[in-house]
């Protein structure tokens, strides 16, 4: 089974509207992690969210966890066109602490 | 933030070459690095982690002999596909890591075998 799924798959919105992002897991965790990447690029760390944490906030993200759940969310407040990209969830695993991705979800920002 | 630069970041080759794509941390040391693979519109999928002077730890299902990575100092680590193919068609992405949670991703080396 996959650890870290991620729904919508797929999410257009206007331009200024908020978009939210879910991830599930299936192991225990000690953290999540989110990331962006833009078409064809590499991967951009956004936000870690510590087991212990229940929020988060950075700038116009706000990442929310619940471990009960084994699920966390990601806001992006107040779309702007340049957000268009796809996000994943991530969560690190055994020694080096590896990560395992979610399947993520592209988001589209209509201008 | 931390810099990992990848060489070269599009790259075609013959079927039955080999390729080589550096993964190069360029501020700091990286202790440990990893390889992903991705196909169009899917996630990552980790191919091996490489420590500094050690040999690669690899992913399940992923070949050896056709992978190889060689992690010849702190701020370089090599992958190298052996005798290509075009399933081996994909984009490659290099992160680097430090003693801590957070890794460091390159910007992906997108390889075509013809």
């Amino acid at each position: 089974s996959q650890q870290g799924e991620e729904d919508p798959q797929a999410l257009s919105i206007q331009e200024g509207e908020n978009a939210t992002m879910n991830c599930s897991y299936k192991t225990s965790i000690n953290n999540l992690q989110w990331y962006r990447q833009n078409s064809g690029r590499g991967l951009v760390h956004l936000i870690l969210i510590r087991s212990n944490e229940r929020e988060k906030h950075s700038g116009r993200l706000r990442v929310t966890l619940d471990t009960s759940k084994k699920s966390s969310s990601l806001l992006i407040t107040a779309s702007r066109a340049a957000d268009t990209a796809s996000y994943f969830c991530a969560t690190p695993r055994g020694p080096n602490e590896k990560l395992t991705f979610g399947t993520g979800t592209r988001l589209t920002i209509i201008p | 933030g931390a810099v990992v630069s990848q060489h070269p970041s599009r790259v075609i080759c013959k079927s039955g070459t080999s390729v080589k794509i550096e993964c190069r941390s360029l501020d700091f040391q990286a202790t440990t690095m990893f390889w992903y693979r991705q196909f169009p519109k899917k996630s990552l999928m980790l191919m091996a982690t490489s420590n500094e002077g050690s040999k690669a730890t690899y992913e399940q299902g992923v070949e050896k002999d056709k992978f190889l990575i060689n992690h010849a100092s702190l701020t370089l680590s090599t992958l190298t596909v052996t005798s290509a193919h075009p399933e081996d068609s994909s984009f490659y992405i290099c992160s680097a890591s430090r003693y801590g949670y957070e890794q460091y991703f390159g910007p992906g080396t997108r390889l075509t075998v013809t």
